[in-house]
């Protein structure tokens, strides 16, 4: 599998649940980006990791959310005491690096807050 | 005012039809982004241009940095190329982050 991968695809939680939805992005590729998507909605910026640099959490949209990544793998986006705004889907997007950043995106985690 | 900004919103064609969806730009950009996102939320990658035209398939982007603003076309239209167009930039100032356009839902029926 070369391409982006993200689990789980579907994600249902009740109400001030915490989540941990995973990306795996593709191998070589040192950026990585995480965006949320409304039903009905454009693309919504959460966070960007690249390389070893400080991410850029500028789209984080309150202290609920966080998101780590080790080294050039792997990434978590977590989300503490989750709300029902918080349903979505969750894509996860990778690119070669910075300066050549034709995006490649994960099927996405639709979450579901009841 | 977006900085980016699509039309049509929406748009119904017959198999067979020529398209054009438009994207116009605010921004001084590095690069323009289509995108593709099929019902069921897939999003694909159609082309990353800075200058002139690229083709792939039935599928052609052309830009226009003097008049900020960028074509794609769709030749010989299809149903199974009904999704949502997405144009997006690659702000000058930032070489990493998107500004994305609302998406154009296109609808190609047989």
């Amino acid at each position: 599998g070369a391409g982006v991968s993200q689990s789980p695809s579907n994600k249902v939680t009740e109400k001030g649940k915490d989540v941990e939805l995973r990306c795996d992005p593709i191998s070589g590729h040192t950026a990585l980006y995480w965006y949320r998507q409304r039903l009905g909605q454009g693309l919504e910026f959460l966070i960007y990791f690249q390389g070893n640099s400080a991410p850029d959490k500028s789209g984080l949209p309150s202290d609920r959310f966080s998101a780590e990544r080790t080294g050039e793998s792997v990434s978590t986006l977590t989300i503490q005491r989750t709300q029902q705004e918080d349903s979505a889907v969750y894509l996860c997007a990778s690119s070669l690096n910075s300066g050549y950043n034709e995006q490649f995106f994960g099927p996405g985690t639709r979450l579901t807050v009841l | 005012k977006n900085e980016v900004e699509q039309s049509p919103q929406n748009l119904t064609a017959q198999e067979g039809e020529f398209i054009t969806i438009n994207c116009s730009y605010s921004v001084g950009i590095s690069a323009l982004h289509w995108l593709q996102q099929h019902p069921g939320g897939g999003i694909v990658s159609l082309f990353m241009l800075s200058s002139g035209k690229k083709k792939h398939g039935r599928l052609i982007a052309t830009i226009n940095i003097q008049e900020k603003h960028s074509s794609l076309h769709i030749t010989a239209s299809h149903p199974r190329d009904s999704a949502v167009y997405i144009c997006a930039v690659t702000d000058m100032d930032s070489n990493y982050q998107l500004i994305w356009g609302a998406g154009t839902k296109l609808i190609i029926k047989p």
